[in-house]
């Protein structure tokens, strides 16, 4: 079982607020990832890093920050939600030695 | 370039027949081969893998897939399905530290 864990699993917040999705895993994994995901399209690689303080952008332009202070944590960042953001987010992080991507359950977001 | 196509947004089957997703890829490099399913509402789970072993590869919940090089291809087949197989299926390539993921197959199964 995985255990790889994102909060909040839902959130609904007006335009301009800022928030932050955290992610945590405890599996010790170096390189961890961000994925938006929309109703019937595929995943979307937005952030992802390979390990403490290395962070960078994946193929979908994002206005978000990701930051990777410690190995089990990376958080995402929107500074000012805007509706163009309303998605599913998904994190996950990988077992280099097995290949196997592990993802938490996710987090809707919706911006009115 | 890396890419992944599955063949039809939605598969409907009756409960107790095959079950056939589609999905065929591009690497430039021998590539992992994954398929995984999204139950709604929740994230991404492993049904299975190929890493260069065998060509046919079991997983979970009685899903298995064959790797065609020949075909590039990597379809996921289940002889008999149940209602708890409703769900979105992913299929993904990763010729390195990068996922390349298909748009996803969403499967019904009919009682």
């Amino acid at each position: 079982e995985a255990d790889i864990y994102q909060t909040p699993r839902y959130l609904v917040i007006g335009t301009g607020k800022k928030i932050t999705l955290e992610c945590s895993q405890t599996m010790g994994h170096d390189k961890m990832y961000w994925y938006q995901q929309d109703p019937g399209m595929e995943l979307h690689l937005i952030h992802y890093s390979y390990g403490v303080n290395s962070t960078e952008k994946g193929d979908l332009s994002s206005e978000s920050t990701v930051s990777r202070i410690r190995t089990e944590h990376f958080p995402l960042t929107l500074e000012s939600a805007r509706p163009s953001h309303t998605s599913q987010y998904l994190c996950a992080s990988r077992n280099t030695g097995t290949g196997e991507l592990f993802f938490g359950e996710g987090s809707r977001l919706t911006v009115l | 370039a890396q890419s992944v196509t599955q063949l039809g947004s939605h598969v409907s089957v009756s409960e107790g027949a095959l079950v056939l997703l589609r999905c065929n890829y591009s690497s430039s490099v021998p590539p992992y081969l994954f398929w995984y399913v999204q139950y709604p509402n929740q994230g991404l789970q492993l049904l299975l893998k190929y890493t260069s072993a065998a060509t046919l590869v079991k997983g979970i919940n009685g899903f298995e897939a064959e790797f065609k090089k020949s075909e590039t291809s990597f379809h996921l087949t289940k002889p008999s399905a149940h209602m708890s197989d409703a769900a979105e299926y992913f299929c993904a390539v990763s010729p390195g530290n990068q996922f390349y993921f298909g748009t996803g197959t969403s499967l019904t199964v009919i009682p």
